[in-house]
């Protein structure tokens, strides 16, 4: 299993301003995912973050907005950027740890919820 | 594309009721199969799996049976108690062990049981 923490577990922000998600886990993996629930809607993968090279991001995301940094193989940080009401979401940092099978499992942060004024 | 589309909630049973959350999916090869949960004030949890057709996951009595044939993975579970109250997320991935992590996730169903 892996153990994953996340900070801050909510805040409250002014419209313009930015804020920054750190993801600690318990043991070394490869990739490193962050994902998005706004309010009343499904997860959406926001980038995929691996060690020593760029964030991948996903259709409709962007560096400039939500830029990711992966130090090390036990830690990440998500930054959303200049803020509006529109990105107040639950962002969840998730690790896949492969089992025996090689069938792999997802973990979750229990996630970071945001609220924008 | 790949999808999913989620029984839309609220959902509120009584203890004891038998319990049917439906899912279908889109893929364009052949996904792992999963069902998620999130308790009140927690995390995702992974509930069970399915990585091929027919395969049955099951985990605390909740069970899900992969159907190629009518691409569905519907959730079910014979007596649910106060306890299973939560959010049921059902997701689907074409990745496989290290690859896996790319998850295309439904709303939510949103359970209550009441005793």
């Amino acid at each position: 299993s892996a153990v994953i923490s996340q900070k801050p577990s909510r805040d409250i922000c002014q419209r313009g301003t930015s804020l920054t998600i750190q993801c600690q886990v318990d043991s070394q993996v490869t990739m490193m995912f962050w994902y998005r629930q706004q309010p009343g809607q499904s997860l959406t993968l926001i980038a995929t973050a691996n060690q020593g090279s760029e964030a991948t991001y996903e259709s409709g995301f962007v560096i400039d907005k939500f830029p990711i940094s992966r130090p090390n193989l036990t830690f990440s940080t998500l930054t959303v950027s200049n803020m509006s009401p529109e990105d107040s979401s639950i962002y969840l940092c998730s690790v896949v740890k492969a089992n025996p099978t090689n069938t792999g499992e997802l973990f979750f942060g229990e996630g970071s919820r945001l609220t924008v004024l | 594309g790949n999808s999913v589309t989620q029984m839309e909630g609220p959902v509120t049973l009584s203890e004891e009721a038998f319990l049917t959350i439906n899912c279908t999916y889109t893929a364009t090869g052949y996904p792992s199969l999963f069902w998620y949960v999130q308790y009140p004030g927690e995390g995702l949890q992974l509930l069970l799996k399915a990585t091929k057709a027919d395969d049955k996951g099951s985990n605390k009595g909740f069970e899900a049976t992969y159907r190629k044939e009518t691409t569905s993975f519907h959730l079910e579970k014979g007596s649910v108690q106060v306890s299973d109250s939560a959010v049921y997320f059902c997701a689907l991935s074409e990745g496989r062990g290290s690859t896996l992590g790319r998850l295309y996730f439904g709303r939510g169903t949103q359970l209550t049981v009441w005793p």
